[in-house]
């Protein structure tokens, strides 16, 4: 596809239990970032790979966080025993180079814990 | 102190006017900058990016960057009242792996 496609776009959780989120960069993007957005607020790293490798998971609030990109494609973000402080856009972004650069968000998915 | 601050507004501006977006930043090691903007319910679209001091130019908008002043703004020429949105203004930060959004700034053009 043309952009950064992500699924999927609306998730209802019950308090525990585990969500994955998944993410499809833009074909040839070395770096795909994960991102929190909370109702009126900017969005918020959470990690960091450059192909298949996670350089950067500074941001993942708890270690029930957990992300992986296992072929340097596709990324996944697992969320375990879900909290309703969870509650948030979750977006995925791409970039072309090794570095940050210019970032393309996917459209996000909206997670809401019940 | 957050890393990037921006006024959230809303700051509302006539059609047809200049819409002025701010934006500061405290880490001094950042080189490159974002706008992003952002419709309700949509995710951020970039439409700027900036990475020397001085301005850049394309088409309505134009990116203003001070590095001394650790300062960064949006100017948006004939404002239309599809540029209602927020804009994201964003460092690049984290030895230039990751995006510092700050909270954005709710534009309304009015009619």
């Amino acid at each position: 596809g043309a952009g950064v496609s992500q699924s999927p776009r609306y998730k209802v959780a019950k308090r525990g239990q585990d969500v994955a989120l998944r993410c499809d960069p833009i074909s040839g993007h070395v770096s795909l970032f994960w991102y929190q957005q909370a109702l009126g607020q900017g969005p918020e790293f959470l990690t960091y790979f450059q192909n298949e490798a996670q350089l950067d998971k500074s941001g993942l609030p708890s270690d029930r966080f957990f992300a992986e990109r296992p072929e340097g494609s596709v990324s996944t973000l697992k969320i375990q025993r879900t909290q309703q402080e969870d509650s948030a856009v979750y977006l995925c972004a791409s970039s072309l180079l090794s570095s940050g650069g210019r970032q393309f968000f996917g459209p996000g998915t909206r997670l809401t814990v019940l | 102190q957050k890393e990037v601050e921006q006024n959230s507004g809303p700051l509302s501006v006539p059609e047809g006017a200049i819409a002025s977006l701010n934006c500061t930043y405290s880490d001094r090691g950042s080189q490159s900058f974002f706008w992003y903007r952002q419709y309700s319910g949509k995710s951020p679209e970039l439409i700027m990016s900036i990475y020397s001091n001085g301005d850049k130019e394309d088409g309505r908008f134009t990116a203003q960057l001070n590095k001394a002043s650790q300062y960064v703004s949006l100017l948006i020429r004939d404002s239309q009242p599809s540029d209602s949105a927020t804009y994201l203004c964003a460092a690049l930060t984290g030895g230039g792996n990751k995006l510092t959004f700050g909270t954005g700034t709710q534009l309304k053009v009015e009619l």
